[in-house]
């Protein structure tokens, strides 16, 4: 049982536009969500995260937008850059004392120069 | 602030035996956790520990098992290997102070084959 679902393997767009990704949840517990990046051979990187009370967060070209009601949330990257260019996860962390996060199987993202 | 490192990079092991992995979790962290990445997987978490004691645990059979030292570096056991455990694994280490629980962050992770 999949709590945490991106639908898109992969995604390609081009320099300078909107790359956005998704993901789904069907946990309500769920009430930290995050984004991280990973590049082969590296681990995953933070990204940025956003709280179960809230409904967008933004740091710099990186929004993330979350409708609880759906249990859909969203990444948009706004200009794309071939940097960018990596695997994308999304993760969830349940209410409680531990840390456990549970990914998503993540977004190959290809930004065409 | 130095960053979260793993030990060894790459690691092959035969059916049956035995594997040490290690992290030395970011400063000023107090947890790390471990993940098992499959290829074409997202990660999954195997456990996380705390004040030295596992302080939770996914869908994966005691043959796994940690430790947490108290300079916060940790060690991941993983006991009669099968083929199934190649992967990549990962260690993320963070800070909680009672109700505050921050974002963990991630090593490079050490690939392990098993043949």
């Amino acid at each position: 049982d999949q709590q945490v679902k991106q639908n898109s393997p992969s995604l390609s767009v081009q320099e300078g536009r909107i790359s956005i990704l998704n993901c789904d949840y069907t946990n309500s517990m769920f009430d930290y969500f995050l984004w991280y990046k990973k590049y082969p051979a590296e681990g995953p990187t933070f990204l940025i995260s956003i709280s179960s009370i809230k409904d967008k967060n933004e740091d710099g070209r990186f929004t993330v937008f979350l409708n609880k009601s759906a249990k859909h949330l969203s990444l948009h990257i706004v200009p794309s850059q071939p940097g960018d260019s990596a695997v994308y996860f999304c993760a969830a962390r349940g209410g409680g004392s531990n840390y456990k996060l549970t990914f998503g199987k993540g977004t190959l993202l290809t930004v065409n120069p | 602030e130095t960053g979260v490192t793993q030990s060894p990079t790459h690691l092959i092991k035969t059916r049956g035996q035995q594997v040490t992995l290690r992290c030395s979790s970011q400063s000023g962290h107090n947890t790390v956790s471990w993940y098992q990445q499959a290829l074409g997987q997202g990660p999954q978490f195997i456990f996380q520990y705390y004040r030295e004691e596992e302080n939770g645990r996914g869908n994966f059979p005691p043959r796994f098992s940690g430790l947490q030292f108290p300079n916060y570096s940790s060690e991941l056991n993983v006991n009669a290997l099968e083929l199934d455990d190649s992967a990549l694994y990962l260690c993320a280490s963070g800070r909680t102070s009672g109700a505050s629980r921050e974002t963990q962050y991630f090593g490079p992770g050490t690939r392990l084959l098993v043949l």
